[in-house]
């Protein structure tokens, strides 16, 4: 099955600095890879999703990076503000004929310094 | 649009007990949900894959006699946690896609259900 693993497990940020939460996966048959932000206690809210047709995708201050050769992803938060504190989860499926499963990483705990 | 909601969103429940949370897809309908489990501080790990009219699909390590699972309609699953012990005190949390929208479309989590068995 699909492992992902995901560094740091902790970051802390400048307000106003760039944040970069990296992701690898191991099943070259992933094709989607979706960015979940979980606040404490809280439902995680995909903030961003990227298929393997592209190799980037922004939305605002918030921008994903694929490369499939090295099977690995990243999530780019720029000028970051207080409330990006929060636990970010990558996930990684293959297709399945819309069965998929999402296999999540270990989480980033972001803190995001005044 | 797309919302899931669970109930409850908090359970304390003696050992020995049963305790059943649910899951409804309130503006959408889901053939497939799924089934989280996160410790604290921790990521969530897939328990199982719940199917509208058949059996639940679990994962390797589930014990799927503990962790019933019932999808009866298009809009909700239920998971009951047999005979609770301590150590299945967790947060529990659904997840739904939309029906027909396709491979690989967004899920869409409920609220969570944070159970204590005492």
């Amino acid at each position: 099955g699909e492992n992902v693993e995901q560094h740091p497990s902790t970051l802390s940020v400048q307000e106003g600095d760039s944040a970069v939460i990296k992701c690898t996966y191991s099943d070259s048959a992933s094709n989607y890879f979706p960015w979940y932000k979980q606040e404490l206690g809280k439902r995680p809210q995909l903030i961003i999703d990227i298929r393997s047709n592209v190799g980037e995708k922004k939305d605002q201050r918030i921008a994903v990076t694929l490369n499939k050769t090295a099977k690995h992803f990243s999530l780019h938060i720029t000028e970051t503000q207080p409330e990006d504190s929060a636990v970010y989860f990558c996930a990684a499926s293959p297709p399945n004929f819309g069965n998929e499963k999402l296999t999540f990483g270990t989480g980033t705990r972001l803190t995001i310094i005044p | 649009g797309a919302v899931v909601s669970q109930h409850p969103s908090w359970v304390i429940c003696k050992s020995g007990t049963s305790v059943k949370i649910e899951c409804r897809s309130l503006d959408f309908q889901a053939t497939t949900m799924f089934w989280y489990r996160q410790f604290p501080k921790q990521s969530l790990m897939l328990m199982a894959t719940s199917n509208e009219g058949s059996k639940a699909t679990y994962e390797q390590g589930v014990e799927k006699d503990k962790f019933l699972i019932n999808h009866a309609s298009l809009t909700l699953s239920t998971l009951t946690v047999t005979s609770a012990h301590p150590e299945d005190s967790s947060f529990y949390i659904c997840s739904a896609r939309v029906s027909g929208t396709g491979y690989n479309s967004p899920l869409h989590f409920g609220n969570g259900t944070r159970l204590t068995v005492t």
